[in-house]
This record gives structure tokens, sequence and C-alpha cells, in this order.
């Protein structure tokens, strides 16, 4: 049973550059949800997503979209990309129907996005 | 707004010793918290889940314990090992159906062979 996987593990992008993240969730899990962490720091919440809309957001400007697929996989996007921008990118899917007891959320290995 | 902490940033023991990280919590209003474990580069590993009813949660030589009233969460490790260096992160998620973590900036954790 694949766990939740990443792609692109890293990337090298410029300022003002856009860039597309992917992540397919565990399998039979229906909700994805997108986290940046910058280094020596904990993993902030973006945004997440379950029957193909964006439920909840965190602090992050619009240049951070993403889209979720009839699969569950998921995309993050970013705009305008700065220099700040850059951290690893972590993806964490759980299942919104398991109960009380199995509810445990799973993180990818992540995609470490430099911007220069 | 929720904010959790975790002290220290950083520690150091011998190999064989048992340790105690912390986690700090300012919303008691918790649906779970989750123990994970980051090794550097890499993305995060699930350790521990305890729900906002249970006391403690136990994994091997890993024993978590939540005191909701307090916000507090402690993760004890016995009988450490050089493999157990990592990062040690605490997240704690609000309700069902929320499934956004708010994280603590982690413990960094160095095992003295």
């Amino acid at each position: 049973d694949a766990g939740v996987t990443q792609s692109p593990t890293h990337l090298i992008k410029t300022r003002g550059q856009q860039v597309t993240l992917r992540c397919s969730p565990k399998s039979g899990h229906d909700t994805v949800s997108w986290y940046q962490q910058a280094l020596g720091q904990g993993p902030q919440f973006i945004f997440q997503y379950y029957e193909e809309e964006e439920r909840q957001r965190g602090n992050f400007p619009d240049r951070f979209s993403g889209h979720q697929f009839p699969n569950y996989s998921s995309e993050l996007n970013v705009n305008a990309l700065l220099l700040g921008d850059s951290a690893l990118y972590l993806c964490a899917s759980s299942d919104r129907h398991t109960g009380y007891s199995g509810n445990t959320i799973y993180f990818g290995e992540g995609s470490w996005l430099t911007v220069v | 707004k929720q904010e959790v902490t975790q002290i220290p940033a950083a520690l150091s023991v011998p190999e064989g010793e048992n340790l105690v990280l912390n986690c700090s919590f300012t919303d008691s209003a918790i649906y779970n918290l989750q123990w994970f474990r980051q090794d550097p580069g890499k993305g995060l590993t699930s350790l521990l889940l305890i729900q906002s009813s249970q006391r403690e949660q136990t994994s091997g030589r890993l024993n978590a314990s939540l005191d909701k009233s307090s916000g507090r969460s402690t993760l004890y490790i016995a009988a450490s090992q050089p493999g157990d260096s990592a990062t040690y992160l605490c997240a704690v998620r609000l309700n069902f159906g929320n499934e956004k973590l708010t994280f603590g900036t982690g413990t960094r954790l160095t095992i003295i062979p």
C-alpha cells in the first residue's frame, strides 16, 4: 500500500516564476492538505481539499492556489514566486469518514522548493 | 488562535538514557494531538496519536501523555538509541472533520553514542 507520494522532490525556480507541486494521497484517503515548512520551523497549514473543493485555508496569499482531481490527487500552484517561498512543501492525507480511533493524518516526503 | 510550543528547541543526551519531550498548547479544546518524527530533509512520520478523551498512548519505547486541561503533552522515550536522533514535532487538531493541524516548532534530539 503506497503512502502519500509527492513530486517533484526538489526543484529550483527563479523569482517571478510559477510552480506546480503534485500529491497522491494514501490509498483510501479522500482529503488532502498542504503545508509549508520553512527551515527550522514547524509546518504551516496552507489549505485543504476534499470533494474537489478548497474547504479551509490558512494565512497564505492568493498566489497560492490548488486543485483536487476526481481520483483525490492534488496540485499546489504558487504564482509570482518570492525568495521567501523557499521551503519544504508537505502534502498530508486523511480519510474524513474514518471513525474516532483511526483518524491519523499521514504526510509525504515533501517537495523542496528553492527560489533564486 | 491556537499556539503550540515545544521546549527545549534542542536536546542532546547520551545513548541509553530515558528522556521527555514537552509540548504545550494554548486552547485546550482540541480533538486530538499527534506526535511526529522528522529526519533531516525528510517528511513527517506519525509516531503516536492521542484522542482528547485519552490520557496516554504507547508504542514500543515511546509513550505519549496528554493533559488537556493544562494544555500539555509529553513524549517519553525509553532507553534512547542513536537512531532516535531526529526532530520531534507535536501537532494539535481542533475537531473531527477539520483536518488542519497546528504544529509546534519541534525539538531537535541528538543521541550521543
